[in-house]
């Protein structure tokens, strides 16, 4: 069975702070995907990154960087220099690799708030 | 381009009725997906079509059921609502599978 934890339910840090937001995962498959989504008060999941599970290079974004490492399960997220404006949920979510793209496992979120 | 278009954004029922959700997804996206969310069973996977056919199917019962129509544009239908049925439902687009989901800012509905 597939899973995705995210232990921290929430978080708060005052601007400028950096942050790293944990997501461990659960998969028997040697191939997969995962993905970071952040959703904002509005309601709509906005998209963040998808990942292979071939390509363990970190990737940095801006403000942004996730850490990949299969050897522990984890693909966590780094926001460098936080402003209110990244004040939201983020949800970490696992796919499996062929014709499974529209089912996502998500975690079950982590709330930042972000404090000026 | 537009983004995923969902309606209405706000629903009341009342439990034993049935509602439909309207989803448009992103032009030239072929794959519709459907994800209720709770705040305590988080987002939950509810089905994916592709070029109206259902690809994949999460573990919800019989009472939800979807289509998609031949221009993508996709519904949702929960027959028999119950109090647990109210939810966020947040639909989704991608250009194919595996291509990463684009959301909609979702339909409350709130069964009284």
């Amino acid at each position: 069975a597939q899973k995705v934890t995210q232990a921290q339910t929430e978080i708060s840090v005052v601007e400028k702070e950096d942050v790293t937001l944990d997501c461990v995962y659960e998969t028997r498959d040697t191939t997969y995907y995962l993905f970071w989504y952040k959703q904002p008060p509005s309601g709509e999941l906005v998209f963040l990154i998808r990942r292979n599970s071939f390509d363990e290079q970190n990737e940095i974004s801006g403000r942004y960087s996730w850490n990949f490492q299969k050897s522990t399960s984890s693909f966590n997220f780094t926001i460098t220099a936080s402003q209110v404006v990244d004040s939201a949920v983020y949800f970490c979510a696992l796919s499996r690799w062929y014709n499974q793209g529209g089912k996502l496992i998500f975690g079950q979120g982590t709330e930042l708030s972000v404090k000026p | 381009k537009a983004g995923v278009t969902q309606t209405p954004r706000y629903l009341i029922k009342t439990r034993g009725q049935q509602v439909t959700l309207s989803c448009s997804p992103i032009s030239g996206h072929r794959s519709v997906s459907w994800y209720q969310q709770t705040p305590g069973q988080g987002l939950q996977f509810l089905f994916e079509y592709f070029s109206e056919t259902q690809r994949n199917k999460g573990n919800f019962p019989g009472r939800f059921s979807g289509r998609q129509f031949s221009n993508s544009r996709s519904e949702m239908n929960v027959s028999t609502l119950e109090l647990g049925d109210s939810a966020l439902y947040l639909c989704a687009s991608s250009e194919r599978g595996n291509s990463p989901l684009h959301f909609g800012n979702g339909t409350r509905l709130t069964v009284t």
